[in-house]
């Protein structure tokens, strides 16, 4: 079973910038494994900021970019606001796996202090 | 604008059955790959099974914790998507979502809370 790594927990100060990341046992995180961010909120469902590594959908913040970094995927926040607290969760496609198509990372939960 | 509003989870015991509804706007329900994910309390999303609509074969396919005892249907004429568990157990208990699948990434509803006691 593929395992994919987070750091655990994050912390950024207002206005600065952070960088989390999203490895796999696999081998590199690459665009074939279509790398999605997803934000979650205390109290609320997920939602998608980084789909196919980089792209946005229209309600993501511009602070926020997606990439490559080495090995891994990666999720950018610049200007961090107060708003930008709660959990991401990686998300990485594995469609010739036999066990489980999509792989969810551990989550990194994230304080602006 | 595209909704998903999820309904049905309650408190069971464990070895029950219970059917969480997925119910879907916005979109041709017909046309369209929706996943379910679960997140347990304390811990991470975990993704559980897709189902993709007859343009796309018809199929569903499951996470090895919960293949053969969770399945994933469509109501056509009432626009939901359901998550049939059966056999629960103490694990099962989390906040289910579900996710309707595209080409702009997955879009996910608020979700809906399953709890398992033994």
């Amino acid at each position: 079973q593929v395992v994919v790594t987070q750091e655990s927990s994050v912390t950024v100060s207002p206005g600065g910038t952070v960088t989390l990341t999203c490895g796999c046992s696999s081998g590199p995180v690459t665009d074939r494994h279509y790398p999605y961010w997803l934000q979650q909120r205390p109290g609320q469902g997920p939602r998608t900021l980084i789909y196919d590594t980089y792209k946005k959908q229209s309600w993501s913040p511009a602070r926020f970019s997606g990439s490559l970094l080495g090995d891994k995927a990666a999720l950018t926040l610049s200007n961090a606001q107060p708003e930008d607290e709660g959990d991401y969760h990686c998300l990485l496609s594995f469609p010739n796996s036999p066990n489980s198509w999509w792989v969810f990372g551990g989550g990194t939960k994230l304080t602006v202090l | 604008e595209v909704q998903l509003v999820e309904s049905g989870g309650t408190l069971v015991k464990t070895g029950e059955s219970l059917r969480l509804s997925c119910r879907a706007s916005g979109f041709t329900v017909n046309d369209a790959w929706v996943s379910w994910v679960r997140r347990p309390p304390g811990k991470g999303l975990e993704w559980i099974g897709r189902i993709r609509t007859k343009p796309y074969g018809a199929t569903t396919e499951y996470t090895v914790p919960v293949k053969g005892r969770f399945s994933i249907s469509l109501d056509e004429s009432n626009n939901i998507f359901y998550l049939q568990m059966n056999n629960l157990k103490t694990d099962d208990t989390a906040m289910y979502y579900c996710g309707k699948e595209g080409s702009e990434g997955p879009f996910w509803g608020q979700g809906t809370l399953v709890t398992v006691s033994s």
